[in-house]
């Protein structure tokens, strides 16, 4: 499987609620960045963290990192209708290089 | 600014044909990024520049793709020949400092259509 999985695939959630998506990657990383895409659309950069961070906060958004795990996750909180798309963690492996692995993301829907 | 800018929003072309995809990157940024996504594959990183020097190509999937960067405002990729399986959507990105460590900014995307 490749780096940076996320889970689950799909998430539909009234709006209001919590959405929680998960990334497990496999190797050591510089840094993990969290993206959204909207349908037909770029995608859009939400958060990055740090290896040596394990929380980050942007509004609504709380991103954690735990490194011994290899794993983050995204919490959007209150989430609204807009909020609706697809959701990509990237990671950037330790490996002296530079190619940026995305995950195969969630797909988000909240309903009004 | 007015973010990165790619054209053709939209191409449809037949098996065979020549295939250039052009890319403006913001003002400023030196690095560039060339993804294709699909729904079988996700989202795959083609090529990346930085200052207008090739990094890494290493997900080029074949000969037929090439990828120039003749300044800093301006890329091109290009497929020659076309096949139904290039159909995806090609998104180019740019960045500050070395891009791998900096969020990137993405383009609308090019959707390719290869009868």
């Amino acid at each position: 499987s490749q780096q940076g999985e996320e889970d689950p695939q799909a998430l539909s959630i009234q709006e209001g609620e919590n959405a929680t998506m998960n990334c497990s990657y496999k190797t050591s990383i510089n840094n993990l960045q969290w993206y959204r895409q909207n349908s037909g659309r770029g995608l859009v950069h939400l958060i990055l963290i740090r290896s040596n961070e394990r929380e980050k906060h942007s509004g609504r958004l709380r991103v954690t990192l735990d490194t011994s795990k290899k794993s983050s996750s995204l919490l959007i909180t209150a989430s609204r209708a807009a909020d609706t798309a697809s959701y990509f963690c990237a990671t950037v492996p330790n490996t002296g290089g530079f190619k940026t692995i995305f995950g195969a993301g969630t797909r988000l829907f909240v309903k009004a | 600014d007015a973010g990165v800018i790619q054209s053709p929003r939209h191409e449809v072309t037949e098996m065979g044909q020549e295939v250039t995809l052009r890319c403006k990157p913001i003002s400023g940024h030196n690095s560039l990024f060339w993804y294709r996504q699909t729904m079988m594959r996700g989202l795959e990183l083609l090529i990346y520049f930085n200052n207008n020097v090739p990094i890494d190509d290493s997900g080029m999937p074949e000969d037929r793709f090439s990828a120039k960067m003749p300044n800093a405002s301006f890329s091109t990729l290009k497929i020659q020949p076309s096949e139904p399986r290039d159909s995806a959507v090609y998104f180019c990105a740019s960045s500050t400092g070395t891009g791998t460590y900096n969020e990137q900014f993405f383009g609308p995307g090019t959707r390719l259509t290869v009868l």
